[in-house]
């Protein structure tokens, strides 16, 4: 157990559906990490945000969208799925994002199949 | 961020040493390297990390020359457990988000 909490593990949905996963960061982590992982893309960075403020945006979609909450969960925000969102998602956290890669923790990650 | 370079796929067989070279030929000042190990359908997992020399802990070694612009990992005695993707990251310290930029990796196959 990473320390980091993704749920649910697995998502099963039809085109066109709107879907939210959760991510419970590390206790004391203050930034919290999204990534997409498919097979033909490899790890994606998303978006990020450091203690409830957006702070860096990848490569997301606008028909995605995150939020961290006061208590520092995050949710990221699928909309209107098609076929080619299907990926593992990951969420990570880290204490400090000047931290470097080393406070980078990864949860087990969320299979979101559309289907 | 530098660019980083490794190979896509690597073999080896249980017992022996494996190394996975990562070139970053603009790696800058303040950066450091990074490696991650992952499994299938598992998060990334830190290895280890280093800015010049030679680091080790109880899992690998990373060995990085003078110049900075390449870097080693040494995996010892390899199992068959360590098959997994492994990727090699090059950290700007200095940015305000710390985001990590992953790679493709190198997707090491050990054999019996």
């Amino acid at each position: 157990d990473s320390g980091v909490t993704q749920t649910p593990k697995h998502l099963i949905t039809a085109t066109g559906q709107r879907v939210t996963l959760r991510c419970s960061p590390r206790s004391g982590d203050l930034s919290v990490y999204w990534y997409q992982q498919s097979l033909d893309q490899g790890l994606q960075f998303l978006i990020q945000y450091y203690n409830g403020e957006e702070r860096a945006k990848g490569n997301i979609l606008e028909r995605f969208s995150a939020q961290q909450f006061p208590d520092l969960h995050s949710e990221l925000n699928l909309s209107s799925l098609e076929l080619g969102d299907s990926a593992l998602y990951f969420c990570a956290s880290s204490v400090d994002p000047l931290q470097g890669g080393y406070g980078y923790t990864f949860g087990s990650g969320t299979r979101l199949t559309v289907v | 961020l530098a660019k980083t370079t490794q190979p896509i796929s690597m073999d080896s067989y249980e017992g022996q040493e494996v190394n996975i070279t990562c070139s970053h030929n603009n790696i800058a000042t303040n950066d450091y390297i990074t490696w991650y190990q992952q499994f299938p359908s598992q998060g990334p997992r830190f290895i280890i990390q280093g800015y010049k020399t030679k680091v080790t802990n109880e899992v690998a070694s990373l060995f990085i020359p003078a110049d900075r612009k390449s870097s080693t990992l040494s995996l010892p005695r390899v199992s068959l457990s360590d098959t997994a993707v492994y990727y090699c990251l090059v950290g700007d310290g200095s940015s305000n988000t710390g985001k990590l930029i992953f790679g493709q990796g190198t997707t090491l196959q050990v054999k019996p």
